[in-house]
Parts: structure tokens; sequence; C-alpha cells
């Protein structure tokens, strides 16, 4: 059962437009909300992460969106560039349970900014 | 110059072997992490430790095994009972047992004929 809903799974925006990647989930446990950034043959980095009780985060170019009520939150990436290109995934946190306080990834989204 | 290194980037290994992929912290974080990635899977939890000597199963464990004898150190072995082994390996730590934060590793790739 796939926890983290993430799309679209690829993601072409012309330079300087807006990049948006949205995710779902269904536990209403999940506590905090990171969005990681990979480039090839790379370890991902943690890029912005919002708690639920934000409806909003905003870091520079970068905003996340949450939506608690309809279980859903997304990443904006404003005035997108070429350096943005890159795979992007959604996670949540799940304090409870026996494996509290792991993280549950989505599927990634590529990302690519051209010109 | 503090972080996780992973070694090495690379590793080709024959069908039926066991091989150790090597995971090493300096950030004095208290657990680590092992994920396997394939592509278009996002990535999957295959054990974390805690705290030293301790350590728990991912949703992906068969197959693996993994050992935490110091705190610095988290090696992951893909045995021989893995049916699909060939995938990037990444590994992670956090400063905590709340993980509100995971700083990952540049990663292993690992390629089984």
């Amino acid at each position: 059962q796939q926890q983290v809903k993430q799309s679209p799974q690829s993601l072409i925006v012309q330079k300087g437009g807006i990049s948006i990647i949205n995710c779902a989930y269904e536990n209403t446990a999940f506590d905090y909300f990171p969005w990681y950034q990979q480039f090839p043959g790379k370890g991902p980095a943690l890029l912005i992460a919002i708690r639920p009780d934000v409806s909003e985060k905003k870091e520079g170019r970068f905003t996340i969106s949450f939506n608690k009520s309809a279980k859903q939150f997304s990443l904006h990436i404003m005035d997108s560039q070429p350096g943005d290109s890159a795979t992007y995934f959604c996670a949540a946190r799940d304090p409870s349970g026996a494996g509290s306080y792991q993280l549950t990834f989505g599927k990634g989204t590529k990302l690519s900014v051209i010109p | 110059d503090g972080g996780i290194t992973q070694s090495p980037k690379y590793l080709f290994r024959k069908e039926g072997q066991n091989v150790t992929l090597s995971c090493e912290q300096n950030l004095n974080h208290d657990a680590m992490y092992w994920y396997r990635q394939d592509p278009g899977q996002g990535l999957r939890l295959i054990y974390y430790s805690q705290i030293v000597n301790d350590f728990q199963k991912g949703d992906i464990a068969e197959g693996y095994s993994v050992s935490r004898e110091k705190k610095e150190s988290f090696p992951l072995t893909v045995t021989s009972a893995q049916k699909n082994p060939t995938a990037f390996y990444l590994c992670a730590s956090s400063i905590g047992q709340v993980p509100t934060e995971q700083y990952f590793g540049p990663g292993t790739r690992l390629t089984v004929t």
C-alpha cells in the first residue's frame, strides 16, 4: 500500500516558470512533511519541510502549500531555473506504531527546466 | 569536514555472492538508515538503527542484514537470498531518534550479474 502518492512522475517547465509537484496521503497520523531534492548519482538533500499546523511555508523560491482537510501538500518552485532540474521526493513521518518516526517517501518527480 | 561517506561508489558482484556496503558518519548522529532506490520506485527503507547494538527491519528487509557495533558505522550486507539486488543504495543518519531531518550519503550503485 502506497501511503504517499506523488504526481506527476515527470515535469518539463520553461525557465522562469512555476513548477508544481503534488503529494497526497491517507494516514492522518503523519506529523512532518519534508521535500528532498536529488541530483543524478547523488544522495537526496532536504529542501524544505512543513508541519500540519501551518498551511504554507516559503524559503526563497521554494514554497510548500499544505491542505490538512484534503490530505494534500505541494511544492511550488517559482522562477524555475535549469539548475533546479533534479528529482524531487515528498515524504511523511508517522510518529505512531512499531516503526515509529520512519519517513515514507513518494515515488519521485523528475523535473526538467528547459532554457 | 562532517558528513556521511559510503564506499565504494560502484560495486559489481556475481550472483550468489554476499556483499557488504559501507556507511560511516562523523556527525555524531544517533540514528542511521539504509534505503534502496530503484527507478520510479522512490526510496524504500531496508533497516534502521536508533542506537548502537540495536536495529529494526524496514519495509524490505528480506535478503539483507546489518550491524551497529559503533555509533558512526552501519554496514549493510546484501546476501545471496536477495532476489533482485541490483539497485542504488543510500545510507542516511539523523541527529536523534526522531528523524526531523535525515542526511543522506552519496550512495553506492550495486550491480549483480
